[in-house]
């Protein structure tokens, strides 16, 4: 089946340097999504991104299918950007399930 | 704001019972998901319904069961829970067809 890599698998930066996370598939995609996950356990979407460039504040995610892998970039970090990051994608013939990487740990220090 | 309401947030239970958990979406989406998450953190589907039809199970064991009433409501059924049912279930909901998807804030459940 389809496999989701992520990496790194932790990070710890200091406040104000940027981060790069990356997301690497198996399988040919149709779509992906990355989230943020809060301690508590709840999923925030913080891109939908199928393919290209997209960017939302200090979050920048880039995708590219033929290359099958996926980018979030974090610029200028801040302490509350501390936590579980999630990337999933979408396989076409999957009848729309998502799956899962096992998560980025970001830790952003004083 | 959310709009996939999960309820309860936790609970807390002993081997053997019986709980239900319930979720409901007010975006209008045709699908709807369920996803566990458990100690190693790996989120994983279970089951997707679309317009009230199953449309995947993931070989979950027969103590799970799925409950669709319409296609804003997919509830979550565990018929005697088992030590390794402890986990946090997320709910989502999307369109068929539209990938992206929007989930709830998750119900933990621990079992003693």
């Amino acid at each position: 089946g389809q496999q989701v890599q992520q990496s790194p698998a932790s990070l710890v930066l200091q406040e104000g340097e940027n981060a790069e996370l990356q997301c690497n598939f198996s399988t040919s995609l149709n779509s992906m999504q990355w989230f943020y996950q809060r301690p508590e356990g709840s999923l925030v979407s913080l891109f939908y991104n199928p393919s290209g460039t997209k960017q939302s504040g200090r979050l920048t995610s880039t995708t590219v299918i033929k290359e099958r892998r996926s980018s979030l970039h974090i610029s200028s970090s801040q302490i509350t950007d501390s936590g579980t990051y999630l990337c999933a994608m979408v396989d076409g013939g999957s009848n729309y399930k998502l799956t899962f990487g096992k998560g980025t740990l970001l830790t952003v220090t004083p | 704001e959310t709009a996939v309401f999960q309820t309860p947030n936790y609970h807390v239970t002993q081997v053997g019972n019986e709980v239900s958990f319930n979720c409901k979406q007010t975006l209008g989406h045709d699908t709807m998901y369920w996803y566990k998450q458990d100690s190693k953190k790996l989120l994983k589907i279970m089951f997707s319904y679309n317009n009230k039809q199953l449309i995947v199970n993931e070989t979950v064991p027969r103590r799970f069961s799925p409950q669709s009433s319409d296609k804003a409501h997919l509830n979550l059924r565990i018929k005697s829970v088992e030590p390794e049912d402890s986990a946090v279930y997320l709910c989502a909901s999307s369109w068929l067809g539209a990938y992206e998807q929007y989930f709830g804030p998750g119900t933990r459940l621990t079992v003693l």
